[in-house]
């Protein structure tokens, strides 16, 4: 049973344009939620995060909007680099400021940023 | 430079033995994970420390043992109960048990 899941396994998108990834969580006790991104052959490393008591965060050209009526977050690359193509996770966390060891991992989506 | 090396990078292994990967962080974190990746799979957690000398089983912890003898190291061993071992294997710390974990990049351990 997935409890994070990206539906969409692959994007494609033109250099300078918005990239949007797409998470949907199951668990409403899921209250802190972060992006990583991941290349083959080597560790994810952490992008951004946000907590439940707030609907967007801001880092650069990456910002994480969280709904969380819907269930739903994004991450929004504005605008989108060559350098940003890769396999980004999605990754939810219960507990207590998010500070619950336990991390539930989506399947991820491949980013492609063409030039 | 604070990180978290993983060794071997590449790892083969004879049915019936068992294999030991390595973990160690200078980030001067408390807490340490072991992940397990299937191709075209999310982590899965096997292990994790919150300190030295405790340990706790994650979602797929059997045919796998870990010790945590040390702030700085958490190395995993792979039985010969573990049935399936081929994967890619990720080590995370975290300062006092907090998100975001932070990971070393990786391990593969294929069978022979």
């Amino acid at each position: 049973d997935q409890q994070v899941k990206q539906n969409s396994p692959s994007l494609s998108v033109q250099e300078g344009r918005i990239s949007i990834l797409n998470c949907d969580y199951t668990n409403s006790m899921f209250d802190y939620f972060l992006w990583y991104k991941k290349y083959p052959a080597e560790g994810p490393t952490f992008l951004i995060s946000i907590s439940s008591i707030k609907d967007k965060n801001e880092d650069g050209r990456f910002t994480v909007f969280l709904n969380k009526s819907a269930k739903h977050l994004s991450l929004h690359i504005v605008p989108s680099q060559p350098g940003d193509s890769s396999v980004y996770y999605c990754a939810a966390s219960g507990g207590y400021a998010g500070n619950n060891r336990k991390l539930i991992w989506g399947l991820g989506t491949s980013l492609a940023v063409n030039p | 430079d604070g990180g978290i090396t993983q060794s071997p990078k590449y790892l083969f292994r004879k049915e019936g033995q068992n294999v030991t990967l390595s973990c160690e962080q200078n980030l001067n974190h408390d807490a340490m994970y072991w992940y397990r990746q299937d191709p075209g799979q999310g982590l899965r957690l096997i292990y994790y420390s919150q300190i030295v000398n405790d340990f706790q089983k994650g979602d797929i912890a059997e045919g796998y043992s870990v010790s945590r003898e040390k702030k700085e190291s958490f190395p995993l061993t792979v039985t010969s109960a573990q049935k399936n071992p081929t994967a890619f294997y990720l080590c995370a710390s975290s300062y006092q048990g907090r998100q975001p974990q932070h990971f070393g990049d990786g391990t593969r351990l294929s069978i022979l």
